[in-house]
C-alpha cells in the first residue's frame, strides 16, 4: 500500500499567516492527490484534487502543488474558519490511502 | 444541492452484521462513482470501498475485504454497505461520498452515521 506522510502533524499559526502543509507519498503517484478539511464534529470538506485543482466553491486562498512523491497545500492568508484538520489522499493506486492529518491551531 | 444522508448505524455485538444506507438527492445519481469512508473515534480518515456508476466495478480496503459489500440501487438513488463479521476496530463514523466527475475522489460528503461494535 502507498503510505502518505503529512508534516507537520500539528501547526500553530496566526490570523493572516501563510501556511504550508506537506504530504509525501511512499512511491510516485503522478498528480493523483486530493486534500480535505475537517472541523471538529463535522464531515470532511473536499478542497483540491489532481494536486492543484480546486473543487467547486473553494476559495482561491487555498492552493495545491506537487507531482510524483511530494505535495503541498498552502493557505495564503489564514482566517478564523481555516483552523481545522487537513488530510491528503492518494487515489493513483488501490487501496486509496489518506495521510494521518495535520491539525492547524490558532496561535 | 447535493444531499447525502446516511442511516443504519448503531450498536452491534462483535461478529454481528449491519447494513448502512445512503439516500442521495440533488444530482444524477447513476452518473457518479460513490464511496464509503470511515473515521474511528479520535482517528484519521480511512477509505473503505467504492463502486462504479453501474455497479460493475467495486473496490475494497484490505481491512474489510470479504466482510463488507458495497452496492447501489440507481432507481432509488441509494448506496449501501453490508457489513458482516463486525469487529471492535470497525467502530467508526461511516461517511457516504459522491465522487467527482473527472476523478474518483470525494467531492461531496454526507454527515456520517456512527457504528459501534461492542459487547
Amino acid at each position: 500500500d502507498i503510505q502518505m506522510t503529512q508534516s507537520p502533524s500539528s501547526l500553530s499559526a496566526s490570523i493572516g499567516d501563510r501556511v504550508t502543509i506537506s504530504c509525501r507519498a511512499s512511491q510516485g503517484i503522478r498528480n493523483s492527490v486530493a486534500w480535505f478539511q475537517q472541523k471538529p464534529g463535522k464531515a470532511p470538506k473536499s478542497l483540491i484534487y489532481a494536486a492543484s485543482t480546486l473543487q467547486s466553491g473553494v476559495p482561491s486562498k487555498f492552493s495545491g502543488s506537487g507531482s510524483g512523491t511530494d505535495f503541498t497545500l498552502t493557505i495564503s492568508s489564514l482566517e478564523p474558519e481555516d483552523f481545522a484538520t487537513y488530510y491528503c489522499q492518494q487515489y493513483n493506486i488501490y487501496p486509496i490511502t489518506f495521510g494521518q492529518g495535520t491539525r492547524l491551531e490558532i496561535k | 444541492e447535493v444531499k447525502l444522508v446516511e442511516s443504519g448505524g448503531g450498536l452491534v455485538q462483535p461478529g454481528g452484521s449491519l447494513r448502512l444506507s445512503c439516500a442521495a438527492s440533488g444530482f444524477s445519481f447513476s452518473s457518479y462513482w460513490l464511496s464509503w469512508v470511515r473515521q474511528a473515534p479520535g482517528k484519521g480518515l480511512e477509505w473503505v470501498a467504492n463502486i462504479k456508476q453501474d455497479g460493475s466495478e467495486k473496490n475494497y480496503a484490505d481491512s474489510v475485504k470479504g466482510r463488507f459489500t458495497i452496492s447501489r440501487d440507481n432507481a432509488k438513488s441509494a448506496l449501501f454497505l453490508q457489513m458482516n463479521s463486525l469487529r471492535a476496530d470497525d467502530t467508526a463514523v461511516y461517511y457516504c461520498t459522491r465522487e467527482g466527475r473527472v476523478v474518483v475522489v470525494p467531492a461531496d460528503w454526507g454527515q456520517g452515521t456512527l457504528v459501534t461494535v461492542s459487547t
